[in-house]
Order: C-alpha cells, then structure tokens, then sequence
C-alpha cells in the first residue's frame, strides 16, 4: 500500500513569494499526480507526471523516481493561487484508484 | 460535456436511514471512483469500478454499497447511516489516468 505524506500542512505567504510544496511516497509508481481543491470544494488534477519536470502557467511540478519524491512550484504567487493541494498516488497497479496526502492549505496574501 | 455530475449536493440524513447518492459521468470513461473526505484526512477511496457490472471495494468500504450497470451510472448506497459516514463524498472517472472529479456531495448523519 503506498503511503503518501505532503509538507507543509499549512503555508502562507505573501503575493509575488515563490512556493514549494513537497511530496513523498512509499512505493515505487507509474505517475504521481498534483490536484487542487478550491475554496468551494472542486477538485482538479493540475498535472500528472512520470519522470522530470511539467510546466503549466506559473505551475511547475518536479518528480524525483528514485527518491520517491515530488515538488509543486508555484511562481510570482497570487493570491487567486490560494486552495488546497493534494498530492497522490496509485494505490497499487491498474486503475485501482489514488492514495492521496493530506493536503496543503496555502493561503496567498495580497 | 458537463464531465462528473453529483446530486444531491447536501444531505442530512438521521441515523439509521438509508440513501443513494447518484454519480453519472459523460466522457465514456471506463473507471469510476467514490472517495470521502473528512476533515484534515487525505481522500480515501470506498469503491471503484473497472467497467460497466465491475466492481471492487477500495479502502474504507464498510457501510456502503455500490453497482455499476452503465458505463455513465455509479451510485453509491447508505443502507444504514451512521454518524461516522458524516462527510464529503467525490465520485470521479477517468479512462487513462487523470481522474476527473465531480462538485461533490456533503452528507450530514444525525
């Protein structure tokens, strides 16, 4: 069963700051992947990554395979960027569903 | 496409009662999941279905029940409700990877 575990919990910072958040996981896998929950609720994958780096706007995600780790940038930060964002992980092999991180709550100031 | 729709979107519920929330998707995705999540908890998958008549029980599927006779179709079952299923419940599908998640349904068990 692969455990996936997020840092911080909690972060704040103040609009234009550069963020990282971090991500590992237990067991070796396909794609990790990064999602954000809005202050509604909605949940969307931002990005789903197997090896390197993926680039979306200011987002930029990293992925380490052999450290079993991963990292969400955020650059020139705003605060329309404040959500929650989840990192997860296959369950096992297969379409078997995700095992998700608590999550981040990042609250951006302006 | 309207993507993953829900309904409902809230409901109190007494204990002992029972309830189907309704999931339906319009992307002709194979996979579809049913997560819940507390309140500083990571998602935890209940349920998910591989196909249309497949499914199979995920991390925490006591007290729910599931069926999958469509391929669109994936309701979740409350037969008996009980205070600890007091929660917010995603349904989400995917037919790669990247799993596309509905608005969500916030259950209250009183």
């Amino acid at each position: 069963k692969n455990e996936v575990e997020q840092s911080p919990q909690n972060l704040t910072a103040q609009e234009g700051e550069f963020i990282t958040i971090n991500c590992s996981y237990s067991v070796g896998i396909s794609a990790l992947h990064w999602l954000q929950q809005h202050p509604g609720g909605g949940i969307v994958s931002l990005f789903m990554l197997s090896s390197g780096k993926k680039k979306h706007g200011r987002l930029i995600a990293t992925i380490n395979i052999q450290e079993k780790h991963s990292s969400l940038h955020i650059t020139a930060s705003h605060p329309r960027d404040s959500a929650v964002y989840i990192c997860a992980a296959p369950r096992g092999g297969g379409a078997d569903g995700l095992t998700f991180g608590k999550g981040t709550h990042l609250i951006i100031q302006p | 496409n309207a993507g993953v729709t829900q309904t409902p979107k809230f409901r109190i519920l007494k204990i002992g009662q029972s309830m189907t929330l309704q999931c339906t998707q319009d992307m002709n995705h194979n996979y579809m999941y049913w997560y819940r999540q507390d309140p500083g908890m990571g998602l935890k998958l209940i349920y998910y279905s591989v196909g249309a008549g497949i499914t199979d029980k995920g991390e925490v599927p006591n007290g729910y029940n599931v069926s999958r006779s469509t391929t669109e179709d994936f309701p979740l079952r409350l037969e008996l409700a009980a205070p600890s299923q007091t929660s917010v419940y995603f349904c989400a599908s995917s037919q790669v990877e990247t799993q596309y998640f509905g608005p969500g349904t916030r259950l209250l068990v009183l």
